[in-house]
């Protein structure tokens, strides 16, 4: 079955844009999460959509929010860019169970210049 | 906060070496996993631990879950260069569904 799917898969863009990051997960996936991936700070989650509804959040600031579709595919938005958010955003999809395999796409590589 | 600490950070090694990679935490884990990331890639599930004291082996790598559920390990062993990568240990964070806490990660350069 097709993997996870993330697009584009590189972005670059200037302080103070805003940016739309998109994954759809594989199918019969219900729960997609969104995770940060720095060399500094490494992977952090951003936030997880079940069912279209929000489930869990991270300790990020309002600028970086997300939604999901009744597809399950889901999109984050990151508005007001600076040059911190440049990283690696990695989204990854289950079936939503406690401690289940994560399935993850290959990542889109956002530059903010 | 739930943190996973992984060491060593960085590790090369020759080919046929063997090696362990460790991830300790202050907190219990219900369950641990770990991953492997390849450059460019997204990070691909190798196991799931979940007893305390419970050892998984998978093909050349051995990975064994801590008594008390705070600590797990991974060995390889005869490491070979198609083992390079980033190794992440992580576990679910308390009271959430599918939230994972990643560890800081083991970068693993393997040479001939």
């Amino acid at each position: 079955k097709a993997g996870v799917t993330q697009t584009p898969r590189y972005l670059i863009k200037t302080r103070g844009q805003q940016v739309t990051l998109s994954c759809s997960p594989i199918s019969g996936h219900r729960s997609v999460s969104w995770y940060q991936q720095t060399p500094g700070q490494g992977l952090q989650f951003l936030f997880e959509y079940f069912s279209e509804t929000q489930r869990n959040k991270g300790n990020f600031p309002g600028r970086f929010s997300g939604r999901q579709f009744s597809n399950s595919r889901s999109e984050m938005n990151v508005s007001t860019l600076e040059l911190g958010d440049s990283a690696l955003y990695l989204c990854a999809s289950s079936f939503g169970r406690v401690g289940e395999k994560l399935f993850f796409g290959s990542g889109t590589q956002l530059s903010v210049l | 906060t739930q943190l996973l600490e992984q060491s060593p950070q960085f590790l090369s090694i020759q080919e046929g070496e063997n090696l362990t990679v460790y991830c300790n935490s202050s907190s219990v884990f219900s369950s641990l996993q770990w991953y492997r990331q390849e450059p460019g890639e997204g990070p691909v599930l190798l196991v799931t631990v979940v007893t305390g004291g419970e050892v998984k082996k998978l093909k050349r790598l051995t990975f064994q879950f801590g008594d008390a559920r705070k600590d797990s390990s991974l060995h390889i062993t005869a490491a070979q260069p198609g083992d390079t990568g980033l190794y992440l240990c992580a576990g679910p964070t308390t009271g959430t569904a599918s939230k994972l806490t990643f560890g800081t990660g083991t970068r693993l350069q393997v040479t001939l």
